[in-house]
């Protein structure tokens, strides 16, 4: 495709259920991006890739959250024993020169 | 600490009026600053892009501004439509290596009829 692909759209989960979210970037972008956006706020920074290398993870909340690339092109997103406050929108950029590109997220709602 | 904030929070105007949207940064050193539009249910969408010695810049009814001796950057939207309601945010990315930008909370814009 065009752009970048998310899934799922949406995710319904179950405190304590584990959760993992796709990210397809735009072919051929090295780096990528994962942000946490809770509602009404701007998009939080969680961990940067540049290639398969996870170069930062400074923003991932805690170590339930864990992140992989492992071929350099389709990412995914973990979320361990989910919790309540993790209840938000996961949105995946890719890069190209300064611009980023987003996909439309992942709304995730942990009852 | 590299920061990024925005005003006002949030805005409210009919439709057919002229709006502007403030953005104050600390990014430093400087390298850019984008405007991204975040329609609901959205990514953010790339507006526009400023750089050091750029002080205007235009796309259709948007109008970016940016003053890099006060580190203010603007966003003027003319003649509003309702296609405009979004939030707008702010994007700062410092030079040097760093490759994190620094996103500010956005304003988010409500167009009524």
């Amino acid at each position: 495709g065009a752009g970048v692909s998310q899934s799922p759209r949406y995710k319904v989960a179950k405190r304590g259920q584990d959760v993992a979210l796709r990210c397809d970037p735009i072919s051929g972008h090295v780096s990528l991006f994962w942000y946490q956006q809770a509602l009404g706020q701007g998009p939080e920074f969680l961990t940067y890739f540049q290639n398969e290398a996870q170069l930062d993870k400074s923003g991932l909340p805690s170590d339930r959250f864990f992140a992989e690339r492992p071929e350099g092109s389709v990412s995914t997103l973990k979320i361990q024993r989910t919790q309540q406050e993790d209840s938000a929108v996961y949105l995946c950029a890719s890069k190209e020169g300064e611009k980023l590109f987003f996909g439309s997220g992942t709304q995730l709602s942990v009852l | 600490k590299n920061q990024v904030e925005q005003s006002p929070q949030s805005l409210i105007i009919l439709e057919g009026k002229n709006c502007t949207l403030q953005c104050n940064y600390t990014v430093s050193p400087f390298s850019n600053l984008r405007w991204y539009k975040q329609d609901t249910g959205r990514g953010p969408v790339s507006l526009t892009i400023m750089t050091f010695s750029e002080n205007t810049k235009s796309n259709g009814r948007y109008t970016a501004t940016l003053d890099a001796d006060t580190k203010q950057s603007s966003l003027h939207i003319t003649a509003s439509q309702l296609s405009d309601s979004a939030s707008y945010i702010c994007v700062v990315s410092a030079a040097g290596g760093s490759y994190i930008p620094t996103f500010g909370r956005g304003t988010s814009l409500i167009v009524h009829p």
